[in-house]
């Protein structure tokens, strides 16, 4: 079976640059999360996903950040424009449910200069 | 919300010996506690997690402990390995798994000393 899968790996972009980050999760997974990493710190949540609703934002900075999962599958998370302090690792991950195990893409780095 | 206090943020222990991971939560409505290892430049993975209805849970040489009294639970590391090298998180949730998404501690750079 395979994992979580994210794209682009690794992303260098200018400030005020717009920039996009796609997960596929593990198929059958209902449950989308996206959180972001700072280098040193633990994940933090910005949205949560239930098929295709958002089902909590409220960590979303939504003056710059949107996300989509149109067809309760794969998802974008998009920043425009982009920050200095946008630096950082964007996480992906799915569960079967909401009380089942969350399991992790491998991230998208993102520097912004 | 919840808060996720995690010590230490560095552990080196000797090759062999134990090592033990810390952390304390802020909401008692918390009720899942998973651990994730990561290593340099990957993703998180789940390593084991523990239910509040249960105090303890082994596999292999891992096991976490969980005191609902007093709002904290550890992980314990018996017989490290090099491969052990790594950094653990910590994580809480108040709805079993997923609802709210989880709530990380700061981790813990483990060092397995040769």
């Amino acid at each position: 079976e395979a994992g979580v899968v994210q794209s682009p790996r690794y992303k260098i972009i200018e400030k005020k640059q717009p920039v996009a980050f796609w997960c596929n999760p593990i198929s059958g997974h209902n449950t989308l999360y996206w959180y972001r990493q700072n280098l040193g710190q633990g994940p933090e949540l910005l949205i949560r996903y239930e098929n295709e609703e958002a089902v909590d934002d409220s960590q979303l900075p939504k003056d710059r950040f949107s996300a989509e999962r149109l067809k309760g599958v794969d998802s974008t998370l998009k920043i425009q424009p982009a920050e200095l302090g946008d630096s950082a690792v964007y996480l992906c991950a799915s569960s079967l449910g909401q009380t089942d195990t969350q399991y992790f893409g491998p991230g998208t780095r993102l520097t912004v200069l | 919300g919840e808060n996720v206090e995690q010590h230490p943020s560095t552990l080196s222990v000797q090759e062999g010996d134990s090592a033990v991971i810390k952390c304390t939560y802020s909401d008692s409505a918390s009720n899942y506690f998973p651990w994730y290892k990561q290593e340099l430049g990957k993703r998180p993975q789940l390593i084991i997690d523990i239910r509040s209805n249960v105090g303890e849970k082994k596999d292999q040489r891992i096991a976490v402990t969980l005191n609902k009294t007093a709002k904290h639970f550890s992980l314990h590391i018996t017989e490290t390995q090099p491969e052990d090298s790594a950094v653990y998180f910590c994580a809480a949730s108040t709805t079993g798994g997923g609802a709210d998404g989880l709530t990380f501690g700061k981790g813990t750079h483990l060092i397995i000393q040769p």
